[in-house]
């Protein structure tokens, strides 16, 4: 059975760096053409991609937030972690994880993690 | 940036046939993904590559692709169809995933 399960801060001050991590199980990351990826959604809003990792480390990020964000991944621990400094009010939202096993559709998602930045 | 657009909601009885249409410019030379999003859930795949469904999701969610509209149909709709719908593709002249505006679709 395939878990993702994001996990941090529900909040951080504005300029503050934000990391979040995402513990999966039921699938390994060393797997080829597996990926991991985080998503945030604002109240109300679409879906916005943030960054992509896959199994060979190589790393995809949403050009418009490339400056502010970095993922990583710890295989032996089965986590990804997502990092996105210089936090404003409205980076507020729901940061999602999920897996897509072809670097195309995203078959499983976490719960959501809900993120207000606040001082 | 490559824009997938969406109605903002959709409005169908039960036991009727709801309609979601996704517009990009050559979407049909993509593969097109859908995902149902309940309030305070997750995104749940229910039809990957324009017209596969995932184990589990029933028959009545069907895709199709062609041109510039994607369009995810949902025959004899139930009132647990009740839920916001987004299209995704990837966009590979920026290595970006792009998620459609979405739609509400509300069983009357």
């Amino acid at each position: 059975q395939v878990t993702l399960r994001e996990s941090g801060p529900a909040l951080v001050k504005p300029t503050q760096t934000l990391t979040l991590t995402c513990t999966f199980s039921g699938f390994s990351l060393t797997t080829r053409g597996m990926c991991v990826s985080w998503f945030r959604q604002s109240p109300g809003e679409a879906l916005e991609w943030l960054a992509l990792i896959d199994w060979d480390d190589v790393k995809y990020y949403n050009t418009s937030l490339k400056t502010r964000l970095t993922i990583s991944k710890d295989t032996s621990e089965n986590q990804v972690v997502l990092t996105m400094s210089n936090m404003d009010p409205a980076d507020k939202g729901t940061f999602f994880c999920a897996r897509t096993p072809d670097g195309d559709r995203f078959d499983h998602w976490g719960q959501g993690t809900l993120v207000i930045v606040s001082s | 940036s490559y824009v997938l657009t969406q109605p903002p909601s959709v409005s169908v009885a039960p036991g009727q046939t709801a309609r979601i249409s996704c517009g990009g410019n050559d979407i049909g030379s993509k593969n097109v993904h859908w995902y149902q999003q309940k309030p305070g859930q997750a995104p749940v795949l229910v039809v990957y590559d324009n017209t596969d469904r995932p184990s589990g999701i029933p028959e009545r969610f069907s895709g199709s692709n062609s041109g510039n509209t994607a369009t995810l149909t949902i025959s004899r709709v139930e009132a647990g169809d009740e839920a916001g719908y987004h299209c995704q593709v990837w966009d590979n002249s920026i290595a970006h995933y792009v998620f459609g505006t979405g739609t509400q679709v509300t069983v009357l």
